[in-house]
């Protein structure tokens, strides 16, 4: 069972609404990924924390997307407005720092009706 | 910029066939890869990782090698069973820790 923890397991919304996701990574993992996954394709990094601060957030589509990490433990990710192709898995990913292998939760799978 | 590609995008073999997973990748300056296993609908499972300096990596029936010059990596599996039935990514390590990914290979091992 994947010890990082994501919630919701499946989240479905219709277009124009504000959806969340959460995600709680391995206890004292500083670095934080959230990664968006297409059906049929790999995933995609959309941003990195280390501690509370991102470190790359250059894939992500700031004018609907955001993204925190306050207390530098878990996170949230936020889209507002949802639009028909955000639907995808999300995953988010921990590592104790920038230099060790990533371990993934069992990720949030958005449908946008 | 990096880009993976898995060769073939889906696989069926019989049970007790040994499965070639292929991936390649256009920047050789990597610091390692890495093999995930996906099950449907769920997260991803590491299975083996190769440093950049090694040519192989085993774990019981798996087996991956790295050809870093030639922009290529192959994932065995020995002697498939039903329950090797996932979807393998490979992805490639660069500066920063930040992983790309290839497309995926979704294999079916008929009983």
């Amino acid at each position: 069972e994947a010890e990082v923890a994501q919630s919701p397991r499946y989240k479905i919304t219709e277009k124009s609404q504000a959806v969340a996701f959460w995600c709680d990574p391995i206890s004292g993992h500083a670095t934080l990924y959230w990664y968006r996954q297409i059906l049929g394709q790999g995933p995609e990094l959309l941003v990195q924390f280390q501690d509370e601060s991102v470190v790359d957030d250059s894939q992500l589509p700031k004018d609907r997307f955001s993204a925190e990490r306050l207390k530098g433990v878990d996170s949230t990710l936020k889209i507002q407005p949802a639009e028909l192709g955000d639907s995808a898995m999300y995953l988010c990913a921990s590592s104790s720092n920038s230099n060790q292998p990533q371990h993934f939760g069992d990720g949030t799978r958005l449908s946008i009706l | 910029k990096q880009e993976v590609t898995q060769i073939p995008a889906a696989l069926s073999v019989p049970e007790g066939e040994n499965l070639v997973l292929n991936c390649s990748f256009t920047d050789s300056a990597i610091y390692n890869l890495q093999w995930f296993r996906q099950d449907p609908g769920k997260g991803l499972t590491s299975l083996l990782l190769i440093q950049s300096s090694q040519r192989e990596q085993t774990s019981g029936r798996l087996n991956a090698s790295l050809d870093k010059s030639s922009g290529r990596s192959t994932l065995y599996i020995a002697a498939s069973q039903p329950g090797d039935s996932a979807t393998y990514l490979c992805a490639v390590v660069a500066a920063g820790n930040k992983l790309t990914f290839g497309g995926g290979t979704r294999v079916l091992v008929k009983p």
